[in-house]
């Protein structure tokens, strides 16, 4: 598709379980961001990829938290042993451009992950 | 520090009124970029304006229009004759030149166009 694909697009998980988020941006994009959106909020950032490289991952809320882009394109947000305040949507963005906070952006519709 | 405050966390008026979205930003930089951002029920943000911090000229586009002020640090977000599928929460966020790295967002407003 020509836009952000973020799946799965619902993740229920147990306490305690790991889940992996995945996010498609749109083909040649270079920035990527990840977001986190709890209820009634707005997107607070987690961490910024250009290309393959991770320049920022200081939103991250704790080291059970952990990014990768390995290729440079697909992108996946992993959370080990997830806890309760872990619940929340997690946006996914794209941009072409290397300054990608200062350009357009282009998001995903999210994974709303809710952890019981 | 960058901030980005949108004081009306929710807003309703009937179709066809004009409304007006506030956001009041601080930033210490000079150079900066502020934005508009649309999330429909489906969830996805939807671009819809970045300014920089060096064009103060209002702009319009279509029924939206956008009033910014650096004298009293605001970027207002108006709507007029409202439609239904206005219906959504509305960010406004800002980045500073050089911080390239991210986008920081206001709470939202959340508006509901009433039939």
């Amino acid at each position: 598709g020509a836009g952000v694909s973020q799946s799965p697009r619902y993740k229920v998980a147990k306490r305690g379980q790991d889940v992996a988020l995945r996010c498609d941006p749109i083909s040649g994009h270079v920035s990527l961001f990840w977001y986190q959106q709890a209820l009634g909020q707005g997107p607070e950032f987690l961490t910024y990829f250009q290309n393959e490289a991770q320049l920022d991952k200081s939103g991250l809320p704790s080291d059970r938290f952990f990014a990768e882009r390995p290729e440079g394109s697909v992108s996946t947000l992993k959370i080990q042993r997830t806890q309760q305040e872990d619940s929340a949507v997690y946006l996914c963005a794209s941009s072409q451009s290397r300054t990608g906070g200062n350009e357009k952006l282009f998001f995903g519709s999210g994974t709303q992950l809710s952890v019981l | 520090a960058q901030k980005v405050t949108q004081a009306q966390t929710e807003i309703s008026v009937v179709e066809k009124e004009d409304v007006t979205l506030d956001c009041v930003y601080e930033t210490r930089d000079t150079t900066y970029y502020l934005f508009w951002y649309k999330q429909p029920p489906s969830g996805e943000l939807v671009f819809l304006i970045r300014r920089n911090s060096f064009d103060e000229q209002n702009e319009i586009s279509g029924r939206y229009s956008w009033n910014f002020q650096k004298s009293t640090s605001s970027f207002n977000f108006t709507i007029t004759a409202s439609q239904v599928v206005d219906s959504a929460v509305y960010f406004c966020a800002l980045s500073e030149e050089g911080r390239d790295d991210k986008i920081i967002f206001g709470k939202g407003t959340r508006l509901h166009i009433l039939p």
